[in-house]
């Protein structure tokens, strides 16, 4: 199966800060990855696919980049709805696989 | 509008099974690959398995976790999903989240998700 990690697992942030998340997988996985936003007592909404693609109707201060083996979502300047937990997954291969989640709290 | 509606859920015993479905609307479900995820409370999300569509043979992919116990079916004639959970252990207790699944060239990522549906497996 292919790991993924993400860093950090909590981030505490202030509203304008730019954050970066990172994945990193296990083994390559092309441009397989994708990124979900998770609030509390929702369901995992899509921002990013093929790693770098946005989502229609996502906020274009979400963005995503990298291949192969790490990858990274960028928020530029963050907003009070963004506090959230945010998900990579790789669609390379099975089983699908998810990273541990990053919680982005209000500083 | 895409919309993907869980239900079933609840309270089963170990060893008990549940069915779970999956209501779409707003799209032709016999043209998409469908998936069940699930999230046990406070933790992350995983990913139960797969059925593919009609052109595909709806043949379908489990979690090692789950495979042998569960089972995904459709009815793409009722727009429903349908995920057959056997033998249940306390370890299977978690929301579970229908999605629609997009896979176009080298384009794969799961779009719609539903609201989940909560099983407890509990004595």
């Amino acid at each position: 199966d292919i790991q993924l990690t993400q860093s950090p697992s909590f981030l505490s942030a202030s509203v304008g800060d730019r954050v970066t998340i990172t994945c990193r997988a296990s083994q390559g996985i092309s441009s397989y990855l994708a990124w979900y936003q998770q609030k509390p007592g929702k369901a995992p909404n899509l921002l990013i696919y093929a790693a770098s693609t946005l989502q229609s109707g996502v906020p274009s201060r979400f963005s995503g980049s990298g291949s192969g083996t790490e990858f990274t979502l960028t928020i530029s300047s963050l907003q009070p709805e963004d506090f959230a937990t945010y998900y990579c997954q790789q669609v390379n291969s099975y089983p699908l696989t998810f990273g541990g989640g990053t919680k982005v709290e209000i500083k | 509008e895409v919309q993907l509606v869980e239900s079933g859920g609840g309270l089963v015993q170990p060893g008990g099974s549940l069915r779970l479905s999956c209501a779409a609307s707003g799209f032709t479900l016999s043209g998409y690959y469908m998936d069940w995820f699930r999230q046990a409370p406070g933790k992350g999300l995983e990913w139960v398995g797969r059925t593919r569509n009609k052109a595909n043979s709806y043949t379908t992919e489990y979690a090692a976790s789950v495979k042998g116990r569960f089972t995904i079916s459709r009815d793409d004639s009722k727009n429903s999903l349908y995920l057959q959970m056997n033998s249940l252990s306390t370890e299977d207790t978690a929301m579970y989240y229908c999605a629609r699944y997009i896979l176009v060239t080298s384009l794969r990522y799961s779009d719609y998700w539903g609201q989940g549906t909560l099983v407890t497996v509990s004595s």
